[in-house]
């Protein structure tokens, strides 16, 4: 089907620990995969995205990996800080030009001081 | 510069009447979507426009929902004899041209049906 599974749906770490999301999707067709950080009443952040012709893309503290054959993708958080306490949503695109994401349900992630 | 914008950011309405929502995207940005944020889920995806032109609309729940965009620009999402289970964040992105993945939200508006 046309669902992203996303686990774990609630994620607790230590300040300094690293944290990992983990999404699964079965549309074969998909090549486009944004994570976005959502905190409490505000938008949706796009914070990292990576496309189906490269397997990992980092950006300072935050990683994303993708395994096309599997059909999942990661979000890494390493040295993980209390501002990093938010709702993380992974997604992938369809339509096309991928302009119809498909978001997992989320995963409320607390880094505890 | 200025991000997407949408208004009212609250909404609380009474079981079957109307409302609308708007959206300002980003100046510039050709592409625009909405999709709708129920209690503890995913966003879920709305319609997509393309300039003044809507060519993927399948996400709207009712014949009760429709959107149009003038100019290019502003959008409005109607909602007519709303119900109960209308009640949601309903969320704006726009993407720059030419891409139409990476998408910048705005703040949303939260609907209330009573």
């Amino acid at each position: 089907g046309e669902n992203v599974e996303q686990h774990p749906s609630t994620l607790s770490v230590q300040e300094g620990d690293s944290a990992v999301i983990k999404c699964t999707y079965s549309d074969s067709a998909s090549n486009y995969f944004p994570w976005y950080k959502q905190e409490l009443g505000k938008r949706p952040q796009l914070i990292i995205d990576i496309r189906s012709n490269v397997g990992e893309k980092k950006d300072q503290r935050i990683a994303v990996t993708l395994n096309k054959t599997a059909k999942h993708f990661s979000l890494h958080i390493t040295e993980t800080q209390p501002e990093d306490s938010a709702v993380y949503f992974c997604a992938r695109g369809s339509g096309g030009s991928n302009y119809k994401l498909t978001f997992g349900k989320g995963t409320l992630l607390t880094v505890n001081p | 510069g200025a991000g997407v914008s949408q208004s009212p950011s609250n909404k609380v309405t009474e079981k079957g009447k109307d409302v609308e929502l708007r959206c300002d995207p980003i100046s510039g940005h050709t592409a625009l979507y909405w999709y709708r944020q129920s209690l503890g889920q995913g966003l879920e995806f709305l319609i997509y426009f393309q300039g003044n032109s809507a060519p993927d609309k399948s996400g709207l729940p009712s014949d009760r929902f429709s959107a149009e965009r003038t100019g290019g620009s502003v959008s409005t999402l109607t909602i007519q004899r709303t119900q109960q289970e209308d009640s949601a964040v309903y969320l704006c992105a726009s993407s720059p041209p030419p891409s139409t993945d990476t998408q910048y939200f705005g703040p949303g508006t939260r609907l209330t049906v009573l």
